[in-house]
């Protein structure tokens, strides 16, 4: 089954604690990207990656780090979580790096850092 | 899981109704717009989307119309049914983007059976 999986679903930690969400998708699409979701702000990106070893920042990049060192796996990196950052996150991955198609996003993670 | 619906517009239709949902974008440079659907719990859905060289586009059930003289988008969804329950995200490419996307915030749609 074609899909996007985001690892893990759920998560409480505290704040410092370094963390990484885990992004896969296999479709061999060329395109992945992060967002966030918040209660009255929607969807806002956070990193892009438009093939392997190429990212580049959304809107909201500050307090994250990404890498893309295989097509199929886009991990986002809190290296010092915030209870600002305590959100709804996304992964998303369409099949070209740099033509528009749409976009499939994953089930979500659900971060809390207190 | 928490409700994405909080502070949203709201749309509530009888089961069978057409509903419209509509869309103001932001930038004049958009050129490639899309519709999701997200249920609870879940994450976006991808419907349909137009290229700013279409004025309307058809898939099944689902209708977008796009105006770009005064920047704005609709959904139109026919026989809505009870499974079309969701909030409903128009997003743009942000200013011609090849890579960004900007979304709205969103329009939950409610359909009493």
């Amino acid at each position: 089954e074609a899909q996007v999986t985001q690892n893990p679903r759920y998560l409480i930690t505290v704040t410092g604690k370094k963390l990484t969400v885990t992004c896969s998708q296999n479709m061999n699409h060329e395109y992945m990207s992060w967002y966030r979701q918040d209660p009255g702000l929607g969807l806002r990106q956070i990193y892009y990656s438009m093939n392997v070893e190429v990212t580049d920042k959304g809107d909201v990049p500050e307090g994250y780090k990404v890498s893309r060192k295989e097509k199929r796996n886009f991990p986002l990196i809190l290296e010092s979580p915030s209870p600002n950052q305590t959100s709804l996150y996304f992964c998303a991955s369409r099949r070209d790096g740099t033509e528009l198609y749409e976009q499939y996003f994953g089930p979500g993670t659900r971060l809390t850092v207190t | 899981g928490e409700s994405v619906g909080l502070h949203l517009p709201t749309l509530s239709v009888q089961e069978g109704d057409n509903s419209i949902i509509n869309c103001a974008y932001s930038n004049s440079a958009s050129d490639y717009f899309i519709w999701y659907k997200q249920e609870s719990g879940k994450g976006p859905q991808f419907i349909i989307d137009i290229r700013s060289n279409m004025d309307k586009r058809q898939g099944q059930r689902v209708t977008v119309l796009l105006n770009k003289t005064v920047k704005h988008l609709s959904l139109q969804i026919a026989a809505t049914q009870p499974g079309d329950s969701a909030v409903y995200f128009c997003a743009e490419n942000s200013g011609g983007s090849n890579y960004k996307l900007t979304f709205g915030k969103g329009t939950l749609l409610t359909v009493n059976p």
